[in-house]
């Protein structure tokens, strides 16, 4: 499978814990992007990198949140002290310079 | 700032038959690219089709076609000969062309496609 795969599918977790997720996306592709989507609507942007170099953050990404993207392969996405209004689909997605977003399956995060 | 408007949350349409879904925009950007993707229930996010703001042609892929208009900012999906695994929810995106191509997505549209 040559896609974009995130990992884990699904977390739980309780407030106030720290949790991570990966993702990696198509091997030749030199652009990453995290989005966040809540149950009904649609997806909403959060960060992308372009290589290793993070050129942009949401207003949404507070600082508990923090993106790397070491060596310009895969990327992790760290949330710290959740909160029960984290619960949400984590997706990464990835393209080559301006070409299309390919999705990975999500990261769905539950905060009890 | 960017918009995407998806007016219909749900939409039902008979198998074989051809349906629209309705996206509206608004953007300041002079140039830009209109995206639909489709998410079935597995939660995945499928590319179909893209259309760029300065391309003259609507695009088109297999059953999927947009009908771009410009001066009403619209950019529709339709589907042609509906199949029972097109019932997905649909969802309109945009960015711009000037670097950041961040998308913007609406609400989406539920398409239930009926035997």
């Amino acid at each position: 499978d040559t896609g974009v795969s995130q990992d884990p599918r699904h977390k739980i977790t309780k407030r106030g814990q720290n949790v991570t997720f990966r993702c990696d996306p198509i091997s030749e592709h030199n652009r990453l992007y995290w989005y966040r989507q809540t149950l009904g609507q649609g997806p909403e942007f959060l960060t992308y990198f372009q290589n290793e170099a993070q050129l942009e953050k949401s207003r949404l990404l507070s600082d508990r949140f923090s993106a790397e993207r070491p060596k310009g392969s895969f990327s992790t996405l760290e949330i710290q002290r959740t909160e029960q209004g984290d619960s949400a689909m984590y997706l990464c997605a990835s393209s080559l310079d301006l070409g299309e977003q390919y999705f990975g399956p999500g990261t769905r995060l539950t905060v009890t | 700032a960017q918009k995407i408007t998806q007016t219909q949350p749900g939409m039902f349409v008979q198998e074989k038959e051809a349906v629209t879904l309705d996206c509206t925009y608004d953007t300041s950007d002079p140039s830009y690219g209109l995206f639909w993707y489709k998410q079935p229930s597995s939660g995945e996010m499928i590319f179909l089709i893209y259309q760029g703001s300065y391309d003259q042609q609507n695009a088109t892929e297999g059953r999927y076609s947009l009908n771009f208009q410009k001066a009403r900012k619209s950019a529709n999906l339709v589907i042609s000969a509906s199949q029972l695994g097109d019932s997905a929810m649909y969802f309109c995106a945009m960015s711009s062309d000037t670097g950041r191509r961040a998308l913007t997505f609406g609400s989406g549209t539920r398409l239930q496609v009926q035997p």
